[in-house]
């Protein structure tokens, strides 16, 4: 079974700063898929950005990118020049290909930017 | 724009009720999935379904039952209700393809007493 692992339960940056996100996860698998979500208070999970496993080169969405090193199993979100809107849990997930491809999620990292 | 629904945000009920959580999403996805969030758990997956009528136990099955009448609609069960079940239930749908995200409804928070 795959796990995905986040270390750090809550973490603080301030405007215009940047702050990188840990995830790390084990599987099996040659071929999956891991995700980025953001949950702003009260408010739907939305994706922030995915990354195939089989592609070498790094996502990158606006001021959000990820570090994927596949041999570590390691898949970091570096936000860039942070927002008070960037404000939110952060959970990283993992999607392998079989039947129906369900997401297993890391237990989340609180994200709080401050002024 | 793409659109999952949930019947209620928040909820309360007693012990022993019978509840239902309806999910409802407008973009023909075949798979749907019924989640519940607890703080320092993240997400945890109960039930999900691939196609109408077809269901599929998640990691914490135990407790909930789930129907699938029609493709749109996902529904969870509490056949009885226990505190253990008070948290946040999120649903999501996906389309068929692997590289397809997940979108989330807003989540419904029930609280059992």
């Amino acid at each position: 079974a795959q796990t995905v692992t986040q270390s750090q339960p809550e973490m603080s940056v301030q405007e215009a700063e940047t702050v990188t996100l840990s995830c790390t996860y084990d599987t099996s698998e040659n071929n999956y898929y891991l995700f980025w979500y953001k949950q702003p208070p009260s408010r739907q999970m939305i994706l922030v950005i995915r990354q195939e496993a089989y592609k070498q080169q790094n996502a990158t969405e606006n001021r959000f990118s990820v570090n994927f090193q596949k041999a570590a199993k390691s898949f970091s979100l570096k936000i860039s020049d942070s927002q008070l809107g960037d404000t939110a849990m952060y959970f990283c997930a993992f999607m392998g290909t079989g039947t129906a491809s369900k997401l297993t999620f890391g237990t989340g990292t609180r994200l709080q930017v401050t002024l | 724009d793409v659109k999952v629904t949930q019947s209620s945000r928040y909820l309360v009920k007693r012990t022993g009720e019978k509840v239902f959580l309806e999910c409802v999403q407008d973009m023909d996805h075949e798979n749907m999935f019924w989640y519940r969030q607890d703080p320092g758990l993240g997400l945890r997956l109960i039930y999900f379904s691939y196609d109408v009528k077809m269901k599929e136990k998640g990691d914490i099955p135990e407790g909930y039952s789930v129907s699938r009448e029609k493709k749109e609609r996902f529904s969870l069960i509490l056949e009885s209700a226990s505190t253990n079940q008070t948290s946040m239930y999120l649903c999501a749908s996906k389309g068929i393809s692997s590289y397809n995200e997940q979108f989330f409804g807003p989540g419904t928070r029930l609280t059992v007493l």
